[in-house]
């Protein structure tokens, strides 16, 4: 499994766009780039997938570099309610029996 | 949307006494896992289950642990002889094997508290 880095914490303000980076030098070339958020006392929620260029939906969306050493979450315009932690994760996408290895994430804390 | 629950959503037990979380993953789903997270600690995997055995499990799950898929519907996890340190946030998981992107969905989680 491909090592990641991403930072501990982030703060942001209601309304404004919030992107945070995870670094993957060593992404193996069948790796996907996933993404999950973990509000306080909940589980893990599955984000957003992406392989390499765009990918987005009604959450957020995901920029994938060519050289797919890096990528980026972007949320637009958070909310209070967007305060959580969010892993990010690289391994095999398709492979659904995969266990998944949390790393500390990125504690995002959202002002008013 | 379907969604995993578990129960219950907290339970105390002495130690040495064993415990049984149970989890209901989404009917469709045929992958099932376990992970747990201690409190202001990474979320942790401990086994994951596929057509009635263990696929995979972590080092944390010993031979205090076992799982089961006693029906059609019911995942469980058993710990043995509980020790303080088996305190945790315990957290189910399924997926489908036809969504192609392992997408995991998680319960709201079981808060095992030992004494």
């Amino acid at each position: 499994l491909a090592k990641t880095t991403q930072p501990i914490s982030m703060d942001s303000y209601e309304g404004q766009e919030v992107n945070i980076t995870c670094s993957h030098n060593n992404i193996a070339t069948n790796d996907y780039i996933t993404w999950y958020q973990q509000f306080p006392s909940q589980g893990p929620r599955f984000i957003i997938q992406g392989y390499k260029t765009k990918v987005t939906n009604e959450v957020a969306s995901l920029f994938i570099p060519a050289d797919r050493k890096s990528s980026t979450l972007s949320l637009p315009r958070v909310s209070l309610s967007d305060t959580a932690v969010y892993y990010c994760l690289v391994g095999e996408g398709y492979s659904s029996a995969s266990k998944i290895i949390f790393g500390s994430g990125t504690r995002l804390s959202i002002r008013p | 949307e379907p969604e995993v629950t578990q129960t219950p959503s907290h339970q105390v037990t002495q130690m040495g006494q064993e415990v049984i979380l149970r989890c209901v993953p989404i009917s469709n789903h045929l992958y099932f896992y376990w992970y747990r997270q201690i409190l202001g600690q990474k979320v942790e995997f401990l086994v994951s289950f596929y057509n009635n055995e263990i696929s995979e499990k972590s080092e944390i799950f010993d031979d205090q642990f076992s799982v089961e898929r006693p029906d059609g519907s019911n995942f469980t996890l058993k710990i043995r002889s509980t020790k303080l340190e088996d305190s945790a946030m315990y957290f189910c998981a399924s997926s489908d094997a036809g969504t192609g992107r392992n997408e995991q969905y998680f319960g709201p989680g079981t808060r095992l508290t030992v004494t």
